[in-house]
């Protein structure tokens, strides 16, 4: 069965240089959520779209920005980074359900973007 | 937003049962139970969830308690492969929040 993808799985870059990172969801799914796992940490969560739409908002940095495409796919930017970026950055995403997004949804993880800032 | 606690490690025997307790007496109505488990470098993945009743599946069983203030994944037959961090997770909206999880330990 097709999972989440995520592009690219490792990135090094250095302080004040940008990033993108890339989250293709399973067919059909609707939903995607960014997830930022530092070393050591839980994940914690960023920011979530639902038919390309933003729905839901963490912490994420005013520095970060995402967008959820018409193909469902979702761009987390990163500019001006810094030294405590470096995280691996989790993508998931979920399905139809009911019209939306609901507690049940089941997440399914992409396997992970690492980033280290130089 | 709701908390879960959970042991921050267990160790269990290779083919023996494992039981993961997660308390959340601040659960509310609404609220879905998710177990999750993360492989190191590797994306959390799905394990089981419930509301009320419990369940089970190919991989695990959950029991929940009749006030719903604690529930307990159940690992029939732990196997090397189950190591892992077992994250246990209110559903509170859309996102999800982790908390420390347990780290999971299989002795072969």
């Amino acid at each position: 069965a097709a999972g989440v993808i995520q592009s690219p799985r490792h990135l090094i870059k250095e302080k004040r240089e940008t990033a993108t990172l890339k989250c293709y969801p399973i067919p059909r799914h609707d939903t995607v959520y960014w997830y930022q796992q530092g070393p050591g940490q839980d994940p914690q969560f960023l920011i979530s779209f639902y038919e390309k739409m933003q729905s839901d908002k963490g912490s994420i940095p005013d520095r970060f920005s995402a967008q959820q495409f018409s193909d469902y796919h979702s761009e987390l930017n990163m500019s001006s980074l810094e030294l405590g970026d470096s995280a691996l950055y989790f993508c998931a995403s979920t399905g139809f359900l009911q019209g939306g997004p609901t507690s049940t949804d089941t997440q399914y993880f992409g396997p992970g973007t690492r980033l280290t800032v130089l | 937003d709701a908390k879960t606690t959970q042991p921050n490690s267990m160790e269990s025997n290779e083919e023996e049962p494992v039981h993961l307790p997660c308390n959340h007496s601040t659960i509310s109505g609404t609220d879905y139970i998710h177990w999750y488990r993360q492989l190191p470098s590797q994306g959390p993945e799905y394990v089981i969830h419930g509301l009320t009743s419990n369940v089970n599946n190919r991989m695990a069983s959950l029991a929940i308690a009749e006030d719903r203030k604690s529930s307990t994944l159940i690992l029939h037959r732990a196997t090397l492969r189950d190591a892992a961090v077992y994250y246990c997770i209110l559903a509170y909206g859309q996102n999800f929040v982790f908390g420390p999880g347990t780290r999971l330990s299989v002795l072969p």
